[in-house]
């Protein structure tokens, strides 16, 4: 499966853009990139996920480099309630197993 | 529509004991997983199953066993329960092969002691 890369941690400020950055230097042709985050003692929520274009839905914002090697994912006003861990994933599109690989995300803090 | 749900949300083991970990879901979903999740980690897939009567293993499979009789059910079995099983376990859907983003529940914490 293809890794991701991912900085341990982040920190912003309340109502402020936050881009976390991820790298998938090795995806292959037909791996989306998901994005999904975990907050304290909950299971992973869905966010976003693209294949090439830019993708935007009312959680965040999916910016995708031109050769797909990285990705990063836009919160346009961070508020507490997104301090969570961030997972980066790829997915291949195609295969009976196919399956999310999780890595160990980023913990993402925001400041009042 | 409540999504994936997951019975026990808390439970506590001793060593050898059995226990079977339920996971149901209401979308119709044909793709149905197994994750478990260690203390500061991320998640490993454990089994997963791609529709009724189709599993397969994961990452970590041993000590585990799985069953898919129905689309909406994918009960975690966990033979002679071990400290290592110490863990929280999600289990999480999607429709099938396509572009999906993957439905979780809300947990189960087992603690081995």
């Amino acid at each position: 499966d293809a890794k991701t890369t991912q900085p341990n941690s982040m920190e912003s400020n309340e109502e402020e853009p936050v881009h976390l950055p991820c790298n998938h230097s090795t995806i292959s042709g037909t791996d989306y990139i998901h994005w999904y985050r975990q907050l304290p003692s909950q299971g992973p929520e869905y966010v976003i996920h693209g294949l090439t274009s830019n993708v935007n839905n009312r959680m965040a914002s999916l910016a995708i480099a031109e050769d797909r090697k990285s990705s990063t994912l836009i919160l346009h006003r961070a508020t507490l309630r997104d301090a969570a861990v961030y997972y980066c994933i790829l997915r291949p599109l195609t295969g009976a197993n196919s399956k999310l690989t999780f890595g160990k995300g980023i913990t993402l803090s925001v400041r009042p | 529509n409540a999504g994936v749900t997951q019975t026990p949300k808390f439970r506590i083991l001793k060593i050898g004991q059995s226990m079977t970990l339920q996971c149901t879901q209401d979308m119709n979903h044909n793709y149905m997983y197994w994750y478990r999740q260690d203390p500061g980690m991320g998640l490993k897939l454990i089994y997963y199953s791609v529709g009724a009567g189709i599993t397969d293993k994961g990452e970590v499979p041993n000590g585990y066993n799985v069953s898919r009789s129905t689309t909406e059910d994918f009960p975690l079995r966990l033979e002679l329960a071990a400290p290592s099983q110490t863990s929280v376990y999600f289990c999480a859907s999607i429709p099938g092969t396509g572009n999906y983003g993957y439905t979780f529940g809300s947990g189960t914490r087992l603690t081995v002691v």
